[in-house]
């Protein structure tokens, strides 16, 4: 199975930063790499497909990138609606694996 | 608007079998992909299974010899069943639709293996 790791397991951030979120891969996974966000109360929502794709709806300070085995998510002028835990996850071989997930809170 | 609905029985005992059900609304399982996806208490998200329009389906194979997965199309409903349930089995159960990705995901189902 491909293994997708988020080093950093909780971040720390003020309102207005910028927040870089990463994950990488053991293997290449030719972009085939997404976002969601779960919030505490256990709600899941996509934000970023096929590395850099902004889900419907997702406002426009998320943004994907990456390429190989390392990817990132970065948020863009940190909102206090952004508290909540991030997963990568990859679709590139079987089975879908997701990271280990980043929570990101506010300083 | 696109909605998807888990359902299930909350607790389980150990080695018994669990079904759970993914009811949708706002699109057709005919055009759309559903995956289930759990979540043990405080860890992180396992893909388990998809089962596509067609009525294909794509399992984690770590699992598969415990899983089953079927649908309804005309009742809009998706089912997930289990075998062989332990404690680790405990989790929140979501489904999600395919589209690209998992785009739109239920709030999930909370399923406790106990005796």
């Amino acid at each position: 199975d491909i293994q997708m790791t988020q080093t950093t397991s909780s971040l720390s951030a003020s309102l207005g930063d910028r927040v870089t979120i990463s994950c990488s891969a053991s293997q290449g996974i030719s972009n085939y790499l997404n976002w969601y966000q779960q919030k505490p109360d256990g709600t899941v929502k996509l934000l970023i497909y096929y590395t850099s794709s902004l889900h419907s709806g997702v406002p426009s300070r998320f943004s994907g990138s990456g390429s190989g085995t390392d990817y990132s998510l970065t948020i863009s002028n940190l909102e206090p609606e952004d508290i909540a835990t991030y997963y990568c996850q990859q679709y590139s071989k079987l089975p879908y694996t997701f990271g280990g997930g980043t929570k990101l809170e506010i300083k | 608007q696109v909605q998807l609905k888990e359902s299930g029985p909350g607790l389980v005992a150990p080695s018994q079998s669990l079904s759970i059900t993914c009811t949708i609304s706002g699109f057709s399982l005919t055009s759309y992909g559903v995956h289930w996806v759990r979540q043990p208490p405080g860890k992180g998200l396992e893909w388990l299974v998809v089962i596509w329009s067609d009525g294909s389906t794509t399992y984690n194979s770590a699992l598969k010899s415990r899983l089953s997965i079927s649908k309804d199309n005309s009742k809009s409903q998706v089912f997930l069943k289990m075998n062989s349930l332990q404690t680790d089995d405990t989790a929140m159960y979501y489904c999600a639709r395919h589209l690209n990705a998992m785009d739109y995901w239920g709030q999930g189902t909370s399923v406790t293996v106990s005796s």
